[in-house]
């Protein structure tokens, strides 16, 4: 079953504006992840952010986690064609590591327009 | 650059025959995953290995499923017989998991995927 549930499930904007995808979960985790995946391809980790942060950035990516409430959230900036994607978040259960696989969420489908 | 292997890219037969996919994970990474992915369920773990040994398979419908790592270079998935709701695509992930500081596992912080195996059961 998903841990996290990933909205919109899907997004389309203009190239140059950003995008925001929220993703919850329901346990507690020890980190999540954000993966992109173009079609017909493999998923590609894109970032990680563990439990004990808050907010990480890498290039035009930003991903913020609240614990709190169980959610984070990925934004990229400046979006571009090439960003047209599906984005998933996935989680690491469990306040360890320990044996727990990923759980990945359903995802949100970007379309970025020229 | 290294990167996670799978053949074949593409297959279809028909309901009753048997399937292999294979999986060869990147040098040196010692946990290997297997996820199914359809629209209807999105991407549903199978069962995963850590250094060869199977830790987990309760996603896998274990009459016609079966996941092996002959070596640490290869990882199979084989349906038998095959239907039709078996349809999607089929990924095989690895990555690394090293010891913490306090002796915990720190599993799976980053996971490679392979361009997965798109299978069509007629």
């Amino acid at each position: 079953s998903q841990q996290g549930e990933e909205d919109p499930q899907a997004l389309s904007i203009q190239e140059g504006e950003n995008a925001t995808m929220n993703c919850s979960y329901k346990t507690s985790i020890n980190n999540l992840q954000w993966y992109r995946q173009n079609s017909g391809r493999g998923l590609v980790h894109l970032i990680l952010i563990r439990s004990n942060e808050r907010e990480k950035h890498s290039g035009r990516l930003r991903v913020t986690l609240d614990t709190s409430k169980k959610s984070s959230s990925l934004l990229i900036t400046a979006s571009r064609a090439a960003d047209t994607a599906s984005y998933f978040c996935a989680t690491a259960p469990g306040e360890f590591s320990g044996n727990t696989p990923l759980v990945f969420g359903k995802g949100t489908r970007l379309s970025v327009i020229a | 650059d290294a990167r996670v292997t799978q053949t074949p890219r593409h297959k279809v037969t028909e309901m009753g025959q048997e399937v292999t996919m294979r999986c060869q994970p990147i040098l040196g990474h010692n946990t290997v995953f297997w996820y199914r992915q359809t629209m209807m369920q999105g991407l549903e773990l199978l069962a995963y290995f850590r250094n060869r040994a199977p830790l987990d398979d309760s996603g896998m419908p274990k009459d016609r499923f079966s996941a092996e790592m002959p070596d640490a270079t290869l990882a199979t998935l084989k349906i038998q017989p095959s239907e039709p709701r078996d349809s999607a695509v089929y990924f095989c992930a690895s990555g690394l998991t090293r010891r913490g500081d306090s002796g915990i596992r720190r599993t799976n912080e980053k996971l490679f995927f392979g361009s997965g195996t798109q299978l069509s059961v007629l």
